[in-house]
């Protein structure tokens, strides 16, 4: 099965600060990533798919991005309802895989 | 507008067998994939499968073979998972979450509620 790492595991920033997220693939997976943001009592939300394209209704203060096996999930000005875990997927093959996924606090 | 509608929450025995639904709206069902996920308090998402809602064809989680079944209803646009065998490691939130399209790719665009599963005698 395809693992993706993600880091930090947890992290807390200020508002307004520029907040970047990794996934990292142990094998290739082409741009097959997606970003969910997921918070309490609620089901995860589709954030960006393809690597780079954002979802719909997502503010455009989300980016995604990717370098080899590498893809980051960028917030570019952090705001209070952006805390929640966002975790990735591959769906480049069966099974797909999540991350154990990123804890994003206000500090 | 997409809708993904799942059952109620579920308390069941050990050994006993659960079947969740999912009733969707909002587009046509024969024309995508829908997904069940597992996901344990505190814990990571897992992928169970998925089904074709046009053919009933499915895909499986190794992990999940023998435990879970994937069925669809056509008529009533609406998914269903069979968990049997029930213990405790099968307490967690399961969700159905339909993929996005064939030209956008199988990434999970919508998604139910989610659907409480607690095992307990």
């Amino acid at each position: 099965d395809i693992q993706l790492t993600q880091s930090p595991s947890s992290m807390s920033a200020s508002l307004g600060d520029r907040v970047s997220l990794t996934c990292q693939s142990s094998q290739g997976i082409g741009n097959y990533l997606s970003w969910y943001q997921h918070k309490p009592g609620k089901p995860p939300k589709p954030m960006i798919y393809y690597a780079t394209n954002l979802a719909d209704g997502v503010p455009s203060r989300f980016s995604g991005s990717r370098s080899g096996s590498d893809y980051s999930l960028t917030i570019s000005s952090l705001e209070s309802e952006d805390t929640a875990i966002y975790y990735c997927l591959q769906y480049d093959e069966y099974p797909y895989t999540f991350g154990a996924g990123t804890k994003l606090e206000l500090k | 507008e997409v809708q993904l509608q799942q059952s109620g929450a579920e308390l069941v025995k050990p050994g006993a067998s659960v079947k969740l639904s999912c009733k969707t709206s909002g587009y046509t069902f024969s024309n995508y994939y829908m997904s069940w996920l597992k996901q344990m308090p505190g814990q990571n998402i897992e992928w169970i499968g998925n089904i074709y809602g046009g053919n009933g064809g499915t895909g499986y989680n190794q992990k999940f073979k023998g435990k879970a079944t994937l069925t669809v209803d056509k008529s009533s646009s609406t998914a269903y998972m069979d968990l049997s065998s029930l213990t405790s490691e099968d307490s967690a939130v399961y969700f159905c979450a339909r993929a996005a399209s064939w030209e956008l790719g199988n990434w999970f665009a919508y998604w139910g509620q989610g659907t409480l599963v607690t095992v307990s005698s």
